[in-house]
């Protein structure tokens, strides 16, 4: 039974370029939240995505943005990337009222 | 403001004893509490849970006490062992939409 898998694992990109971050979640799961994880803190809550909808959306600016797809897989996108964007990028999927199963995370370093 | 905070970011334990981790939370609306372990280069993974109806609640070796009047929960780990050491997260909510992470507390179980 696979797990949640992200997408690419690490990358690297420049200031100001544009990134995006892929999710398949767990089998059975219809749900997709993401977290961004700082060096040395929590994870934080960007947004949650169910039915091809955002549903819930944490203190992040605009320029942070998602996707769900018809197979429940998402995508997070982030614009016009600050230094300060580097972390580590956890996907999570649940179904509906349960907890979380987290995937391994894309590691983020902006240059 | 962090409205989920665990004030130790280290703690070192003899195998075979206890580990006491600590959370607090200053939301009275949150009414379901987990803990997630993570391990280096991996996504954070479910431990335990506990609803706000609840007190206690044990799985195993690891039990979680909850103390609504204080707005504090603890993760007990009896007896420990060297692969208990990793870095531990409690997480609450108040509609398993959006869950609030602590900082970590990084375990380290010495043989």
């Amino acid at each position: 039974d696979a797990g949640v898998t992200q997408s690419p694992t690490h990358l690297i990109k420049t200031r100001g370029q544009q990134v995006t971050l892929r999710c398949s979640p767990k089998s059975g799961h219809d749900t997709v939240s993401w977290y961004q994880q700082a060096l040395g803190q929590g994870p934080q809550f960007i947004f949650q995505y169910y039915e091809e909808e955002e549903r819930q959306r944490g203190n992040f600016p605009d320029r942070f943005s998602g996707h769900q797809f018809p197979n429940y897989s998402s995508e997070l996108n982030v614009n016009a990337l600050l230094l300060g964007d580097s972390a580590l990028y956890l996907c999570a999927s649940s179904l509906t009222g349960s907890g979380y199963t987290f995937g391994s995370g894309t590691r983020l370093t902006v240059v | 403001d962090q409205q989920v905070k665990q004030n130790s970011p280290s703690l070192s334990v003899q195998e075979g004893r206890i580990s006491i981790l600590n959370c607090d939370y200053t939301n009275s609306m949150f009414d379901y509490f987990l803990w997630y372990k993570k391990y280096p280069a991996e996504g954070p993974t479910f431990l335990i849970s506990i609803s706000s109806i609840k007190d206690k609640n044990e799985d195993g070796r690891f039990t979680v006490f909850l103390n609504k009047s204080a707005k504090h929960l603890s993760l007990h780990i009896v007896p420990s062992q060297p692969g208990d050491s990793a870095v531990y997260f409690c997480a609450a909510t108040d509609n398993f939409n959006k869950f609030y992470f602590g900082s970590g507390t990084k375990l380290n179980v010495k043989p």
